[in-house]
């Protein structure tokens, strides 16, 4: 089945410093890819919709220069936290739809990425 | 706009129980209607997915049942194990919202099986 590989799992970072997580698309190709943040016990709340080869589109409320988002290939979409702050400490999981898929195919979920900032 | 809501947990069986996690939704258009489960420390994992009125979904045991009349997509399994435990959550998505199919989540239902 189609394999969404998110990297790093778990990160730690001081306060102030920037980091990347990856989402890797393993044996497809997706146009779109979605970022989501997950707070404890709550939902997931969608942050942004990566689009290869232009910008993303961001929900409202969600820091477009805090949290910067490149989709640069069919197979790869990152999410920097810039400047990360204890408040951006959160689980942090990203999605892909096949490019082949319709409105309704299954989205592929990645593993999710842990991120603490001290 | 659109909504998936949910029961809230968390839900706490013995092993071998009846489960029946409630969803409903509000929809714009017609949506196709899924059930995600997110085992601890893991990302979503689809369980099983509705596309049309009656419908029914099933996987490894659980099934959930597209009912238009009610707009409901509740989520069942007759036996649970305490493999099973783990966060499930309800989702839909339309054909015609400007991201594709980005899906709109329920808020999580807690699942705790106790052997």
């Amino acid at each position: 089945g189609a394999v969404v590989s998110q990297h790093p799992s778990r990160v730690i970072c001081k306060s102030g410093t920037s980091v990347k997580i990856e989402c890797r698309s393993l044996d497809f190709q997706a146009t779109t890819m979605f970022w989501y943040r997950q707070f404890p016990k709550q939902s997931l709340m969608l942050m942004a919709t990566s689009n290869e080869g232009s910008k993303a589109t961001y929900e409202q409320g969600v820091e477009k220069d805090k949290f910067l988002i490149n989709h640069a290939s069919l197979t790869l979409s990152t999410l920097t936290v810039t400047s990360a702050h204890p408040e951006d400490s959160s689980f942090y999981i990203c999605s892909a739809r096949e490019i082949t898929g319709s409105y309704n195919s299954p989205l592929h979920f990645g593993n999710g990425t842990r991120l603490t900032v001290t | 706009g659109d909504s998936v809501t949910q029961m809230e947990g968390p839900v706490t069986l013995s092993e071998e129980a009846f489960l029946t996690i409630n969803c409903t939704y509000t929809a714009t258009g017609y949506p196709s209607l899924f059930w995600y489960v997110q085992y601890p420390g893991e990302g979503l994992q689809l369980l099983l997915k509705a596309t049309k009125a009656d419908d029914k979904g099933s996987n490894k045991g659980f099934e959930a049942t597209y009912r238009k009349e009610t707009t409901s997509f509740h989520l069942e399994k007759g036996s649970v194990q305490v493999s099973d435990s783990a966060v499930y959550f309800c989702a839909l998505a339309l054909r015609n919202n400007n991201a594709g199919n980005m899906l709109t989540f329920g808020g999580g239902t807690r699942l705790m099986v106790k052997p």
